[in-house]
């Protein structure tokens, strides 16, 4: 298995600024994955991490609005950039690991309102 | 139309019953996911499946690779129970290759003592 440490678990954050959310994973990942999931919706990936290369980016989001640091096998960070009331979600970052059979593991996620 | 659809959205039972929570999807998948999340947030994975049937439990999860549908239940349902249950799938076809998850909408539990 594997357990991941996402910070911070919540925030409130004015219009305008940034918030920058960080996950730390017990073991060597590929590829981490960061989820949104708005209020009353399900998750929707915003973009996959990959050490050593940039991020791919899904249809609707962008690496200006949504940068991503992955300096390593078991670390990321995803960075809400300008926010707006929109992007009061709750952001989650998840693993699946290097394996045939294993199931996806997923940080407690970060739940921001942004005012 | 969502290529990962749930059902019942919403489920309230009583104590004790048997729960029946539905998946299906309209892509060829290599692996399908069973996740519960509580109300803050986090969300911890119940099941990877890619064919046959898995237990741990008082769960159950089967899939059903021709018919392209899972279904999840909960014998004995407890309050504790209570929480949202999320079918995941990743597209592609095995041999599986970290693919990202697709999400259903989620199943809202709520068991009544």
């Amino acid at each position: 298995s594997a357990v991941i440490s996402q910070k911070p678990s919540r925030d409130i954050c004015q219009r305008g600024t940034s918030l920058t959310i960080q996950c730390q994973v017990d073991s060597q990942v590929t590829m981490m994955f960061w989820y949104r999931q708005q209020p009353g919706q399900s998750l929707t990936l915003i973009a996959t991490a990959n050490q050593g290369s940039e991020a791919t980016y899904e249809s609707g989001f962008v690496i200006d609005k949504f940068p991503i640091s992955r300096p390593n096998l078991t670390f990321s960070t995803l960075t809400v950039s300008n926010m707006s009331p929109e992007d009061s979600s709750i952001y989650l970052c998840s693993v699946i690991q290097d394996s045939m059979n294993t199931e996806a593991f997923f940080g407690q996620g970060t739940r921001l309102t942004v005012v | 139309k969502n290529e990962v659809e749930q059902s019942p959205q919403n489920l309230t039972a009583q104590e004790g019953e048997f729960i029946t929570i539905n998946c299906s999807y309209s892509v060829g998948i290599s692996a399908l996911h069973w996740l519960q999340q509580h109300p803050g947030g986090g969300i911890v994975s119940l099941f990877m499946l890619s064919s046959g049937k898995k237990k741990h439990g008082r769960l159950i999860a089967t899939i059903n690779i021709q018919e392209k549908h899972s279904s999840l239940h909960i014998t004995a349902s407890h309050p504790r129970d209570s929480a949202v249950y999320i079918c995941a799938v990743e597209m592609g076809w095995r041999p599986r290759i970290n693919e990202k998850l697709t999400f259903g909408t989620g199943t809202r539990l709520t068991i009544i003592p």
